[in-house]
């Protein structure tokens, strides 16, 4: 268990619709990662935020937008689904500017979406 | 730019044998590199990590890599290959020296273990 929980884990929805996928980070983690797992594309970095900040951006669709709360968990909103973006999402965590393990990124359980 | 390639999209051992996953990176500055386990349905965990430090990483269940900049790899190895070792594996980059920034994945190898 890497501390890092997602909800929901399961998340069948139709095209058009929008979700909302929410993370947790480790205790005293500040940043939030997000990733994109898919058959075809592999392992995509979307976005990062780092103490309610976005640091990063990937290859994140305009349909796509996330936030990173003052309690720093974390939500990813999908709108407009398609089809292909139905995969597993996964949030990460990883310690502040100081900590020894700063580079190290823990990831939560994921999320797995289906949109038919 | 970083980017990470893995060699071979499958391997398949047998229980006791060497397990050998090769990746190779890419990256303009000093790079941090990882390899990180995904067994099914679950999510990444990680098994080690480079940061500059040591370039014989020794990680979790007995895997180790070394970093080896004149031929930038860091390849994955464990004497004796277990069943409980089947999973993918996923070799990762990143720009060292910051607390931010994102992770570059290889398209992961699976590794099959048998009897």
């Amino acid at each position: 268990d890497s501390g890092v929980t997602q909800t929901p884990k399961h998340l069948i929805t139709a095209t058009g619709q929008r979700v909302t996928l929410r993370c947790s980070p480790r205790s005293g983690d500040l940043s939030v990662y997000w990733y994109q797992q898919s058959l075809d594309q592999g392992l995509q970095f979307l976005i990062q935020y780092y103490n309610g900040e976005e640091r990063a951006k990937g290859n994140i669709l305009e349909r796509f937008s996330a936030q990173q709360f003052p309690d720093l968990h974390s939500e990813l909103n999908l709108s407009s689904l398609e089809l292909g973006d139905s995969a597993l999402y996964f949030c990460a965590s990883s310690p502040p500017v100081g900590d020894g393990s700063r580079d190290t990124q823990y990831f939560g359980p994921g999320t797995r979406l289906t949109v038919l | 730019a970083q980017s990470v390639t893995q060699l071979g999209s499958h391997v398949s051992v047998s229980e006791g044998a060497l397990v050998l996953l090769r990746c190779n990176y890419s990256s303009s500055v000093p790079p941090y590199l990882f390899w990180y386990v995904q067994y099914p349905n679950q999510g990444l965990q990680l098994l080690l990590k480079y940061t500059s430090a040591a370039t014989l990483v020794k990680g979790i269940n007995g895997f180790e890599a070394e970093f080896k900049k004149s031929e930038t790899s860091f390849h994955l190895t464990k004497p004796s290959a277990h069943m409980s070792d089947a999973a993918e594996y996923f070799c990762a980059v990143k720009v060292s020296g910051t607390s931010y920034g994102k992770l570059t994945f290889g398209q992961g190898t699976i590794l099959t273990v048998h009897p």
